[in-house]
């Protein structure tokens, strides 16, 4: 069965520090996606990220970077020196191949940045 | 830019009413969506649709319906709304292939029945 965990329900950490957001997932599929949305607080889901499962390189773009581990099932997201508009609720999800591009949901971490 | 758009960003509607979501996209995508969002739930599949006409159940399609009669619209309907319908509502599109593409997001509706 599809599933994908977020262990962490919220984190608050302070401006500049470094934080990560963990993501396990789980899947019997060898062909597979994975994503990384954000929902700031006006709420509307905003794409980050996608990578398929035969390609570990890990990602960086500007202070975000992601950790892509097949052999933990794992899709950490780290941001480099937080700001305050990092807040938001940070979403990973799963989608297998031939699904119809459906998403499954892990339930979301919530980052404060506090100034 | 990929733009979808939801018919209202607030709604209040009594038990028992008949509630109309409305969402559309203008990027020519084959597939759309319909998610609740509850707090700790994160998001739930309603309904999907990966061509005019067709639909697909999601993982709680139970109370919804969904309509879909042109590619660029795919509405959400409460047949008889009921307490715990109070959720947001949250609609997306994506290419459609057998490889699975970025969802593109609406604002999202927050439904109060009350």
């Amino acid at each position: 069965a599809q599933k994908v965990t977020q262990a962490q329900t919220e984190i608050s950490v302070v401006e500049k520090e470094d934080v990560t957001l963990d993501c396990v997932y789980e899947t019997r599929d060898t062909t597979y996606y994975l994503f990384w949305y954000k929902q700031p607080p006006s709420g509307e889901l905003v794409f980050l990220i996608r990578r398929n499962s035969f390609d570990e390189q890990n990602e960086i773009s500007g202070r975000y970077s992601w950790n892509f581990q097949k052999s933990t099932s794992s899709f950490n997201f780290t941001i480099t020196a937080s700001q305050v508009v990092d807040s938001a609720v940070y979403f990973c999800a799963l989608s297998e191949y031939n699904q119809g591009g459906k998403l499954i949901f892990g339930q979301g971490t919530e980052l404060s940045v506090k100034p | 830019d990929v733009k979808v758009t939801q018919s209202s960003r607030y709604l209040v509607k009594r038990t028992g009413e008949k509630v109309f979501l409305e969402c559309v996209q203008d990027m020519d995508h084959e597939n759309m969506f319909w998610y609740r969002q509850d707090p700790g739930l994160g998001l739930r599949l309603i309904y999907f649709s990966y061509d005019v006409k067709m639909k697909e159940k999601g993982d709680i399609p139970e109370g919804y319906s969904v309509s879909r009669e042109k590619k660029e619209r795919f509405s959400l309907i409460l047949e008889s709304a009921s307490t715990n319908q109070t959720s947001m509502y949250l609609c997306a599109s994506s290419r459609g292939t057998v490889s699975s593409y970025e969802q593109y997001f609406g604002p999202g509706t927050r439904l109060t029945v009350t």
